[in-house]
């Protein structure tokens, strides 16, 4: 089975701190996606990578970024964390281009005080 | 943009009901996915529809795909308190995915 895993199940941060979410999966899939997910407003793309050390922007990049330093490692860092930024953060991956079936990890809520 | 609406919103019934939630859009789709998400956890991708008309079951979960791949819809007999959850449709879209809001279902024992 595929196993995507979030570093943290639930985060608590002051505002500006800056602040990391971790994301592995183990099966060489070739694309990782971060969403935030809030009540009402669905799972938006913030952003998401083909390969390792590309990135490509989603619906909602700012004030976030990532890194991809090995395929199977997907970061997203809050540079300044902002209360607005308090959500529901889900890393996924899919095997590839052509196949967009995604692995999701079981969330990190994070809360920015 | 392709664009996936999902109904109803919510749904609330009673165990052992039957019901249907449906996922809608004006574009082809190449496939759609359905997944489950239940409360504080990450989706479950559930079934991949790929062909128009097809018709995949999962146990009591029949899935169908519109004859012009436009549609789907998920059905479920004799629901169950388990079947609690945010159901989701995607489709591909330019290498992403493409989500609909979903629909929220209770089932009360």
């Amino acid at each position: 089975d595929v196993k995507v895993t979030q570093s943290s199940r639930y985060l608590v941060k002051r505002t500006g701190e800056k602040v990391f979410l971790e994301c592995v999966q183990d099966m060489d899939h070739e694309n990782m996606f971060w969403y935030r997910q809030d009540p009402g407003l669905g799972l938006r793309l913030i952003y998401f990578s083909y390969d390792v050390k590309m990135k490509e922007k989603g619906d909602i990049p700012e004030g976030y970024s990532v890194s991809r330093e090995k395929k199977e490692r997907f970061s997203l860092i809050l540079e300044s964390a902002s209360t607005n930024q308090t959500s529901m953060y889900l890393c996924a991956s899919s095997f590839h281009r052509m196949n967009t079936e995604a692995f999701f990890g079981q969330g990190t809520r994070l809360t920015v005080v | 943009t392709q664009l996936l609406e999902q109904s109803p919103q919510f749904l609330s019934i009673q165990e052992g009901e039957n019901l249907t939630v449906y996922c809608n859009s004006s574009s082809v789709f190449s496939s759609l996915q359905w997944y489950r998400q239940e409360p504080g956890e990450g989706p479950v991708l559930l079934v991949t529809v790929v062909t128009g008309g097809e018709v995949k079951k999962l146990k009591r979960l029949t899935f169908q795909f519109g004859d012009a791949r436009k549609d789907s819809s998920l059905h479920i007999t004799a629901a169950q308190p388990g079947d609690t959850g945010l159901y989701l449709c995607a489709g591909p879209n330019a290498g992403k995915s493409t989500f609909g809001d979903g629909t929220t279902l209770t089932v009360k024992p």
